[in-house]
């Protein structure tokens, strides 16, 4: 049973460009959550998409937009890169029960 | 004051010993409980979740609620170095909310 998987697992890319990150949830999981994790810091919610809607969003930009499909899995899409968006992007999938599993992550660096 | 408080630490204890990691939370209506496992690099792991008062034992871990004091914590027995890892306490309200962290606390375990 894959657990949650995403891609790619790290990036550069240079300011004011734009990047697409990619998560599949664990099997039998519906709801996809991302989170946006600093240095130093606890992870921070950005969106969370259910039945390929954004269900509920953190305080970020509009700059970070998101899409679930059909088969569960969601991208997250970051729009005029800056400095300060470098981090760990983290997938989590949840069921039907409370607990979110997260993925690997993806290892985002802006120049 | 932030909703998730945890010391960050670094918190030192011997191989052996017995590790207490505490967690503060702000909102009453919260239902569920997490300790996640961060190693340095690497996604949150889930390690224990609680959803009622009292102690929750698995393995080497224990997990304790206390709602009217809202107050959550994790402790490991019998500490090992491979323990070492950053412990991040999250907390979810009802239904499909979002689960909110807590900036975690390092632990050291010396040798």
């Amino acid at each position: 049973d894959a657990g949650v998987t995403q891609s790619p697992t790290h990036l550069i890319k240079t300011r004011g460009q734009q990047v697409t990150l990619r998560c599949s949830p664990k099997s039998g999981h519906d709801t996809v959550s991302w989170y946006q994790q600093a240095l130093g810091q606890g992870p921070q919610f950005i969106f969370q998409y259910y039945e390929e809607e954004e269900r509920q969003r953190g305080n970020f930009p509009d700059r970070f937009s998101g899409h679930q499909f059909p088969n569960y899995s969601s991208e997250l899409n970051v729009n005029a890169l800056l400095l300060g968006d470098s981090a760990l992007y983290l997938c989590a999938s949840s069921g039907t029960g409370p607990e979110a599993f997260f993925g690997q992550g993806t290892r985002l660096t802006v120049v | 004051q932030k909703e998730v408080e945890q010391n960050s630490g670094p918190l030192s204890v011997p191989e052996g010993a017995i590790a207490s990691l505490n967690c503060t939370y702000s909102d009453r209506g919260s239902q569920s409980f997490f300790w996640y496992r961060q190693y340095s690099g690497k996604s949150p792991e889930l390690i224990m979740s609680i959803y009622s008062n009292g102690d929750k034992e698995d393995g080497r871990f224990t997990a304790q609620l206390n709602k009217a004091s809202q107050y959550v914590s994790l402790l490991i027995r019998d500490s090992q170095p491979s323990d070492s890892a950053t412990y991040l306490c999250a907390v979810k309200p009802g239904g499909y909310q979002k689960v909110t962290f807590g900036t975690g606390t390092k632990l050291q375990v010396i040798p």
